[in-house]
C-alpha cells in the first residue's frame, strides 16, 4: 500500500524556518517526480517544487530562492526547507508523488502558519 | 506560465443531475490534464488524467474530455458523495504545474 505521511508543519515566526519531511512507503521516491504543492487556507491548489528522479528541482516564483526541495533515498524520505517565511506562506503542505506530471499519490498535509 | 480558467467557480445541483464543469487553458496543452476532487478537510484525490483517462478506482460516472486548450469533467448521475471541490491541472508547459481555481459542487 502506499502512504505518503508528512510532518514538521509549525507556528513560525516571519523570517523563520521549517523543514517538512515526506516518508513515503509502497515505491521508491527515486523512481518518481516528487512534488510539494500547498494551500493556503480557504483557497486553490499551488504547486510549490518538483524533484525528479534524476534530481534536478524546479520551484514555483514565489518560493525560489527560500525553499529547498530534496531527498534522502536511503529513508524514502523527501525534504523541504522552508527559509525567510512569510505571512503568504502560510497553508497546508501536501507531498504528492507524480509518474507524468500528474499528482496521483497525496499525503495528508501538514500545517505551516507564519505569525508573530 | 499556462493559466487555467475553470467554470463555473461553484454550482448547486440535485441527487442524480448530470453536471459538466469547463476547464479552459490559455495555450493549447495537447491531452495533458488532470481532474482532481477535494472534499473539505481531506487530501485531493487524482479522478482522471491525460483528460480522459480514469484513474483506477473511479466510478465510471466521472468522464473527461477535451485537448487544446478546451476540456471538460462530466459527473453523471450525482451521488451524496460527489459534492465536493474540483480542481483541472496541467502538465504539458512546466515548470510551473498549475491549476485551474476550483469549482465548488453543491448540493441542491
Amino acid at each position: 500500500e502506499v502512504q505518503l505521511v508528512e510532518s514538521g508543519g509549525d507556528l513560525v515566526q516571519p523570517g523563520g524556518s521549517l523543514r517538512l519531511s515526506c516518508v513515503v512507503s509502497g515505491f521508491t521516491i527515486s523512481s518518481n517526480y516528487m512534488n510539494w504543492v500547498r494551500q493556503a487556507p480557504g483557497k486553490g491548489l499551488e504547486w510549490v517544487s518538483t524533484i525528479y528522479s534524476s534530481g534536478t528541482a524546479y520551484y514555483a516564483d514565489s518560493v525560489k530562492g527560500r525553499f529547498t526541495i530534496s531527498r534522502d533515498i536511503s529513508k524514502n524520505t523527501l525534504y523541504l526547507q522552508m527559509d525567510s517565511l512569510r505571512a503568504e506562506d502560510v497553508a497546508v503542505y501536501y507531498c504528492a508523488s507524480a509518474l507524468w506530471g500528474y499528482f496521483d499519490n497525496w499525503g495528508q498535509g501538514t500545517l505551516v502558519t507564519v505569525s508573530s | 506560465a499556462v493559466q487555467l480558467t475553470q467554470s463555473p467557480s461553484s454550482l448547486s445541483a440535485f441527487v442524480g443531475d448530470r453536471v459538466t464543469i469547463t476547464c479552459r487553458a490559455s495555450q493549447g496543452i495537447s491531452t495533458d490534464l488532470a481532474w482532481y476532487q477535494q472534499k473539505p478537510g481531506k487530501t485531493p484525490k487524482l479522478l482522471i488524467h491525460d483528460a480522459s483517462s480514469l484513474q483506477s478506482g473511479v466510478p465510471s460516472r466521472f468522464s473527461g474530455r477535451g485537448s487544446g486548450t478546451d476540456f471538460t469533467l462530466t459527473i453523471t448521475s450525482l451521488q451524496p458523495e460527489d459534492f465536493a471541490t474540483y480542481y483541472c491541472q496541467q502538465f504539458n508547459d512546466y515548470p510551473p504545474y498549475t491549476f485551474g481555481q476550483g469549482t465548488k459542487l453543491e448540493i441542491k
